[in-house]
């Protein structure tokens, strides 16, 4: 059974760095082919990918966010980590995580979410 | 980068009655890796369709995808009241990924 779950602050203050962890179950990363991404949700917004790390430590990142974000994964953890920089209020989303297979059918399975504001 | 973009931005249908969303890339997507998600207030979003025109598993017949290219549909065939959702189509064929803004349809 395939799970992801992210964890994170659920508040974070102007300017801080946010870190983002997706524990997930049910897969490993290190299988060929085998990639986990991150997208977010502004409150009432559509989706917007950020993120991409793969099973050969590929990455690939949002061209409007690249100089903030950092993606990382422990495969012995069965985690990957996303890190966004100088948080704005405008970055206040629902936080996703995301696998997409060998079989490239798209993100088959997500996480739930986990909500981010920014205020201070 | 591609950009998506989808049409209608709202969609107002009775149950029973056939729905057509269309979504359209930039420039051409790559070996069709274009999916549909549908998301309902609160949830994550679930896939739909792959590869342009594979259903998910577990999906519903009534849902079929089309296109190719730079020019993509999503029909549901009779609308079921469970239907009525946001519905957004995304690209993985080259990264940057993208997805498109959403069609919202609602019940008439």
């Amino acid at each position: 059974q395939v799970t992801l779950k992210e964890s994170g602050p659920a508040l974070v203050k102007p300017t801080q760095t946010l870190t983002l962890t997706c524990t997930f179950s049910g897969f490993s990363l290190s299988t060929i082919g085998m990639r986990v991404s991150w997208i977010r949700q502004p409150p009432g917004k559509a989706l917007e990918w950020l993120a991409r790390i793969d099973w050969d430590d590929d990455k690939f990142y949002s061209t409007s966010l690249k100089t903030r974000l950092t993606i990382s994964k422990d495969t012995s953890k069965n985690q990957v980590v996303l890190t966004m920089t100088d948080m704005d209020p405008v970055d206040t989303a629902t936080y996703y995580c995301a696998r997409m297979s060998t079989a490239m059918v798209g993100f088959d399975y997500w996480g739930q979410g986990t909500l981010v504001t920014v205020s201070s | 980068e591609i950009v998506l973009t989808q049409s209608p931005g709202t969609l107002s249908l009775s149950p029973g009655e056939r729905a057509t969303l269309s979504c359209r890339a930039s420039q051409s997507v790559s070996s069709s890796y274009l999916a549909w998600y549908q998301q309902k207030p609160g949830q994550a979003p679930r896939l739909l369709i792959y590869g342009a025109s594979s259903r998910a598993t577990g999906i519903p017949d009534r849902f079929s995808g089309s296109g190719s290219g730079t020019d993509f549909t999503l029909t549901i065939s009779r609308l079921e009241p469970e239907d009525f959702a946001v519905y957004y189509c995304q690209q993985y064929g080259s990264s940057p990924y993208s997805f498109g803004q959403g069609t919202k349809l609602e019940i008439k």
